[in-house]
């Protein structure tokens, strides 16, 4: 499983777009980059998965350099209902998800 | 409600006591996994199930744990013996296989040993 490394927290101000990067540099070829966030209290919640080429969702948009070694999560317009703890992990099909220590993202009025 | 249910959403024991949590996933999903999350740290595996087989459980799941998935419907995990050590949250988390599984979480069972 890939290892992953996230900054420990990072501010972001209300209705600007937060950018969380990530270095997953051990990921190997058939390791899904996924991002989930954790909201205080609650169970980890998805939020959007690539393998190779960026995706969008309603939620987030991912960015994932060509070298596959890192990638960048972007909420492009955050609120305060952001504030959590983000997760990234390198995924292989068909099994377990690994979840390192997170970035705790702060949103700011 | 159709998301992954936790029970109880709370428990406090003493030490040494047996405790059991139940986990109901989404009702199509035939994977299960069990999380353990402490304070400030990222939720960590314990075991997963696809239907009722237990594939594969992790070293931090010592003997006094043991999960159940019968039917492969809902889950158990149950501690004997329990410690200081085992308060924490407990996750539960649910999904179908393939190639763009996506983990359901339920709310959590946080456990306090006295």
């Amino acid at each position: 499983d890939a290892k992953t490394t996230q900054p420990t927290s990072m501010d972001c101000a209300e209705g600007r777009a937060a950018n969380l990067p990530c270095n997953h540099s051990t990921i190997s070829g058939n390791e899904y980059v996924y991002w989930y966030r954790q909201i205080h209290s609650q169970g980890p919640q998805y939020i959007i998965h690539g393998l190779k080429n960026n995706e969008t969702n309603e939620m987030a948009s991912l960015i994932i350099t060509e070298d596959r070694k890192s990638s960048t999560l972007i909420l492009p317009h955050a609120t305060l209902r952001d504030t959590a703890v983000y997760y990234c992990m390198g995924a292989p099909n068909f099994n377990k998800f690994y979840f390192g220590s997170g970035t705790k993202l702060n949103v700011k009025p | 409600d159709t998301g992954v249910s936790q029970d109880p959403r709370h428990k406090i024991t003493k030490r040494g006591q047996n405790v059991t949590f139940r986990c109901d996933p989404i009702s199509e999903h035939n994977r299960l996994y069990w999380y353990r999350q402490t304070l400030g740290q990222g939720p960590e595996f314990l075991t997963y199930f696809q239907n009722e087989a237990q594939l594969e459980k992790s070293r931090l799941l010592s003997d006094r744990f043991s999960a159940e998935r019968p039917k492969g419907s809902f889950s158990t995990l149950e501690i004997q013996r329990t410690e200081q050590g085992d308060s924490a949250m407990y996750l539960c988390a649910s999904s179908t296989a393939g190639n763009n599984e996506k983990l359901f979480f339920g709310s959590g069972t946080q456990l306090s040993v006295l």
